[in-house]
């Protein structure tokens, strides 16, 4: 069965980073895409970029440009999504989810819930 | 504002059929598929269909996607007090260097 299982909750201070890992298991991770995807408070789901956790390669929406960085260490068969100068409008619940074809994305790790607050 | 439009909310009454549509353009459900997830509160998404209208193991088929053009459309029959949920679409989109597009979601109620 395939999961994928996310780090902890995170309290951060304004101009802060977060760094939430994503550790899939029942398949290779090598082969599909891992998304992130995050949902504030009261809002609809947004997407952040996506890795390739073979080559490493990126994609990242164009309002994250500059300030997201994904990775992956094959070693541990783990991706991780860095978000750097925090502000407020950061708060909400992180999700990492398998990419299939087509980008249609299953599972979806737990969340993670990052708080930006002074 | 999202890319791909949804209505805000739907309602219907047990058994009742309802449907959501989704609206975007040529660049994303015009030349991709698109995907549908629920969205039950405290849990993580779920997908309900994808390839606009396959529909993953274990998902009953009282829930159908259908797509013409650049829209799609979830139509959910025999409504349940258990489909009470956010309902997004999504697709690929190719500007910009490629990237995913949701709609802005649906809250769905069971009268």
């Amino acid at each position: 069965q395939v999961h994928l299982v996310q780090s902890g909750a995170e309290v951060k201070k304004p101009g802060a980073s977060v760094k939430v890992s994503c550790k899939p298991s029942g398949y290779t991770f090598t082969a599909f895409h891992i998304h992130w995807v995050r949902q504030a408070p009261g809002q609809g789901l947004e997407w952040l970029g996506r890795i390739n956790p073979n080559s490493g390669g990126t994609n990242y929406a164009q309002k994250f440009q500059g300030r997201v960085t994904m990775t992956r260490d094959k070693s541990i068969s783990t991706a991780y999504m860095d978000l750097s100068r925090l502000t407020s409008d950061d708060t909400a619940l992180y999700y990492c989810a398998r990419g299939l074809e087509n980008s249609w994305l299953d599972p979806w790790g737990q969340g993670t819930l990052v708080t930006v607050s002074s | 504002q999202s890319v791909l439009t949804q209505p805000p909310s739907a309602s219907g009454t047990p058994g009742q059929r309802v449907t959501i549509s989704c609206s975007g353009g040529s660049s994303n459900i015009g030349s991709n598929t698109v995907n549908w997830y629920q969205h039950l509160p405290g849990t993580a998404p779920k997908v309900l269909i994808y390839s606009d209208y396959q529909r993953p193991s274990g998902v009953p088929d009282r829930f159908s996607g259908s797509k013409s053009g650049t829209s799609a459309s979830l139509a959910i029959s025999g409504l349940q007090s258990g489909d009470e949920a956010d309902y997004y679409c999504a697709a690929w989109d190719d500007s910009l260097n490629g990237h995913v597009v949701f709609g802005g979601g649906t809250k769905l109620t069971v009268l």
